[in-house]
């Protein structure tokens, strides 16, 4: 069936660090592929979206392009923040679902 | 108002006890999920709901029921909580289109 899997984490990185958050899936077809966040003690937040292969998802300064051909979505932003650090879930859209990843703490130290 | 809120917050509640876990939406969105969060497993989906008259089991849909009560009301009941029901679940809406959630802030049960 289909699955994502992304880096475990936490992922650990100093202020205006270049991040990378890897995120790869298996699906039968051409789903659309989603980026959410959770902050500390909050529900999930769409933070962006690919629908289909070669878009590019954008918000607040993170990026993720759908590559068909390493099926995979991967989460990057230039110059991290404090205020960046949370989960961050990478999921697949299937007809009545979203298929998640397990999710990546990330967090940022000043 | 938060366009999903879920009730309660927080809720501590013993072993064997029946419990209900409430949310309403203000989105007009057809589609309710309930999931559940534990750590390092992301989420799972319990049930879900199309319309007030459509409901669907999910992955883990066993020892929980749910009621669909209006388009904006669905409700989740643990019939006889279990320890290891202890997590944190949400509710969340989406469209037709499937795509982008949006969810409550969640609560956390805790089951002693």
């Amino acid at each position: 069936g289909d699955s994502v899997t992304q880096m475990e984490g936490p992922v650990t990185l100093s202020e205006e660090a270049f991040l990378t958050i890897n995120c790869t899936y298996t699906a039968t077809g051409y789903p659309s592929l989603f980026w959410y966040v959770q902050y500390p003690g909050e529900g999930l937040q769409l933070l962006l979206k690919a629908t289909k292969a070669d878009d590019k998802g954008s918000n607040k300064g993170f990026e993720a392009t759908y590559r068909k051909e390493t099926t995979s979505f991967h989460l990057e932003k230039g110059s991290v923040q404090v205020s960046d650090s949370a989960v961050y879930f990478c999921a697949l859209g299937s007809n009545y679902q979203l298929i998640w990843g397990a999710g990546t703490k990330l967090i940022i130290k000043p | 108002d938060a366009d999903v809120t879920q009730t309660p917050r927080n809720r501590i509640t013993k072993t064997g006890k029946r419990i209900m876990l409430e949310c309403s939406q203000t989105k007009g969105h057809d589609r309710m999920y309930w999931y559940r969060q534990d750590p390092g497993l992301g989420l799972r989906l319990i049930y879900y709901s199309f319309d007030v008259k459509d409901i669907n089991k999910g992955e883990i849909s066993d020892g929980y029921s749910v009621s669909r009560q209006a388009q904006a009301k669905f409700s989740l009941s643990l019939e006889s909580a279990i320890p290891n029901q202890t997590a944190l679940y949400f509710c969340a809406t989406s469209d037709l289109s499937g795509g982008g959630y949006t969810f409550g802030s969640g609560t956390r049960l805790t089951v002693v």
